[in-house]
């Protein structure tokens, strides 16, 4: 999974709970992104971020947030968890961004919120 | 509205037969096309892209179509593997860099 980790790979909670999942990269690449996968829906971009610091939203945002303090992990927060954010989330990192970029992916983590 | 269509759903398969997956989009301005492989419980791999001037891409026993005047892709597998058994997804970039997927094709290969 070209040295992306992801952590935990699984986590049940409750309604109501803070979650926070880690992705750690050792390719020193630039952008990384966070992604949902539902079934019914093809990959849906959560947040990326362009460098340490330096994040932006995608399409499905809203109850997440992020934060990027070093080149190799990018955080993803769930406020206050609900069941709608039941979901397999995959981060993915790139090298250059945009146009031709290549996505590699890590291998998931599938939460399951009670 | 950018969309990404892929059909069949589902396919079954014997293991050694050829297939061919289909992607319809219409995502515009059309920047690339690429086709991922997403084994089971893990993250999708990139098989190929295609820009506009490219209608013929081969990486192995995989070979993707793509014709931009009618904005259809096709994945042809051949010879196919137990291990071809996965979900192929299409996705397409817009020249405005938003990134569309597909709902994949869930392939099963029988021995």
């Amino acid at each position: 999974d070209a040295g992306i980790t992801q952590s935990p790979r699984h986590k049940v909670t409750e309604t109501g709970t803070p979650v926070t999942l880690r992705c750690h990269q050792t390719e020193n690449h630039r952008y990384m992104y966070w992604y949902r996968q539902d079934p019914g829906h093809g990959l849906r971009l959560i947040h990326y971020s362009y460098g340490v610091k330096d994040t932006d939203k995608g399409e499905v945002s809203d109850g997440y947030s992020v934060s990027r303090s070093k080149t190799e992990d990018f955080l993803l927060t769930l406020e206050s968890a609900t069941s709608s954010q039941t979901s397999v989330y995959f981060c993915a990192i790139s090298d250059i961004g945009g146009g031709l970029e290549t996505q590699y992916f890590g291998p998931g983590t599938r939460l399951l919120v009670l | 509205k950018n969309q990404v269509e892929q059909s069949p759903q589902s396919l079954i398969i014997l293991e050694g037969k050829n297939c061919t997956l289909q992607c319809n989009y219409t995502v515009s301005p059309f920047s690339n096309l690429r086709w991922y492989k997403q084994d089971t419980g893990r993250g999708p791999v990139s098989l190929t892209i295609m820009t506009f001037s490219e209608n013929t891409k081969s990486n192995g026993r995989y070979t993707a179509t793509l014709d931009a005047d009618t904005k259809q892709s096709s994945l042809h597998i051949t010879a196919s593997q137990l291990s071809d058994s996965a979900s192929y997804i299409c996705v397409v970039r817009s020249g405005d860099d938003k990134i569309i997927f597909g709902k994949g094709t869930r392939l099963h290969i029988l021995p």
